[in-house]
């Protein structure tokens, strides 16, 4: 079974400063997908970035973008010039490709609270 | 575009009664999925749909907790009896279709306190 590990229970970040969040996962597939999701106090869970694991290209969204390290089974969230609505719950999720045993499904880590200061 | 509906937003109730929580995907979503979050861990699959039918069921505690969806639309998600560890937020979502890169939208959640 695929897991997911977040390290860091809490981070930190002074406003317009660049933080990154680490998630390592452990898989025996070749072909996956990782995705990292935020939820806001108000608990509507949201998908920030998502990247194919046949890609060698590191994911892009506006001001987050994610460090693939796929021998390392690394993936890890970088937010820059962070804003005070960033600060979240960040879940980092591992899905299978469908049609194999897990059907898809989302494997989430345990999340990192992202506090943000102004 | 209307979100992923969930009622109610909050629930409590006494060890060993029934609850049952509603959720409405987004139209056209044929895949529907329930999580259970504990507070302070990530989410994890209670069961998931396609269409009117359950993909994965693995980690539904099957002795207290039963879902349904209905012509392929709204589902409902049910626990008879309830324990104190069933304490949870509750959270539906869904997507386009049954595939590993379709974006699942997910509901404000339920919470659900047991006491």
């Amino acid at each position: 079974a695929q897991t997911v590990t977040q390290s860091q229970p809490e981070m930190s970040v002074q406003e317009a400063e660049t933080v990154t969040l680490s998630c390592t996962y452990d898989t025996s597939e070749s072909d996956y997908y990782l995705f990292w999701y935020k939820q806001p106090p108000s608990r509507q869970m949201i998908l920030v970035i998502r990247q194919e694991a046949y890609k060698q290209q590191n994911a892009t969204e506006n001001r987050f973008s994610v460090n693939f390290q796929k021998a390392a089974k690394s993936f890890s969230l970088k937010i820059s010039d962070s804003q005070l609505g960033d600060a979240a719950m960040y879940f980092c999720a591992y899905r299978s490709p469908a049609g194999g045993t897990s059907y898809g499904k989302l494997t989430f880590g345990q999340g990192t609270i992202l506090t943000v200061h102004p | 575009e209307a979100g992923v509906a969930q009622s109610p937003r909050y629930k409590i109730i006494e060890k060993r009664q029934s609850v049952a929580f509603w959720c409405n995907p987004i139209s056209g979503h044929a895949t529907l999925y329930w999580y259970q979050q504990i507070l302070g861990q990530g989410p994890k699959l209670l069961i998931q749909f396609q269409n009117n039918g359950v993909v994965d069921d693995s980690q539904l505690p099957k002795d207290r907790f039963s879902a349904e969806r209905l012509k392929g639309v709204d589902s409902t998600l049910k626990i008879q009896p309830a324990k104190l560890e069933d304490s949870a937020v509750y959270l539906c979502a869904s997507s386009f279709v049954f595939g590993s890169y379709n974006e699942q939208f997910f509901g404000p959640g339920t919470r659900l306190t047991v006491l």
